[in-house]
């Protein structure tokens, strides 16, 4: 596609379902990253993929979170048992590389996850 | 310990006003240093970015950011806003790659008529 997609937009769950965000990096793109945007926070990083191997899971905030991309293409970020606290928008980019100096990240619009 | 601030959580200016974003990093060497600007709905697109050489860095949409070491700083400029810029504004830091980019809280601008 022309650019990184995210899907749901929208997604409202309640507290201890699980929920799967979804994302679609641009075609071509090895590197995939995933942030969590709260309100007044910033972005928030939370794990980022070479391929399909991700080699920094340090910014998961708890073992509840998990993230897996086959294919070296599509990703997807797996919340279970959600607590209120996970409410925010979800945010996927995807650069052509990782960890070769700097390579443009560009921005999905983003998964706005709302837990009642 | 490493930090991005923004210290101003919302600016609201006048259409036609020149613009002044903050943004102060702390870390042990200078980063890339970068501003991204979020629209309502919308990712967030790259307005310009640091890495060495002219401090005085132009990027998209008229926006300029200026690099001061010695007050570890990376502020985003404007001479005169649109109604359209108003969105949401995020400085980010990068100190060896992508996969360290961190970001700071960002800056809410409203733009009056």
């Amino acid at each position: 596609g022309a650019g990184v997609s995210q899907s749901p937009s929208n997604k409202v769950t309640e507290k201890g379902k699980d929920v799967e965000l979804r994302c679609d990096p641009i075609s071509g793109h090895t590197a995939l990253y995933w942030y969590r945007q709260s309100l007044g926070q910033g972005l928030e990083f939370l794990i980022y993929f070479q391929g399909n191997s991700a080699p920094d899971k340090s910014g998961l905030p708890s073992d509840r979170f998990s993230a897996e991309r086959t294919g070296g293409s599509v990703s997807t970020l797996t919340i279970q048992r959600t607590q209120q606290e996970d409410s925010a928008v979800y945010l996927c980019a995807s650069s052509l590389l990782a960890g070769v100096s700097y390579n443009e990240q560009f921005f999905g619009p983003g998964t706005r996850l709302t837990v009642l | 310990a490493q930090s991005v601030t923004q210290p101003d959580i919302h600016i609201t200016v006048s259409e036609g006003a020149s613009l002044e974003l903050r943004c102060n990093y702390s870390y042990g060497a200078t980063p890339y240093l970068f501003w991204y600007v979020q629209s309502p709905g919308q990712g967030l697109q790259l307005l310009l970015k640091y890495f060495s050489g002219d401090t005085l860095v132009q990027g998209i949409k008229g926006f300029e950011a200026e690099f001061k070491r010695s007050q570890s700083s990376f502020n985003l400029r404007k001479p005169s806003v649109h109604w359209s810029d108003a969105a949401e504004y995020f400085c980010a830091v990068a100190l060896y790659n992508n996969n360290d980019m961190r970001f700071g809280a960002g800056t809410r601008l409203t733009v009056k008529p």
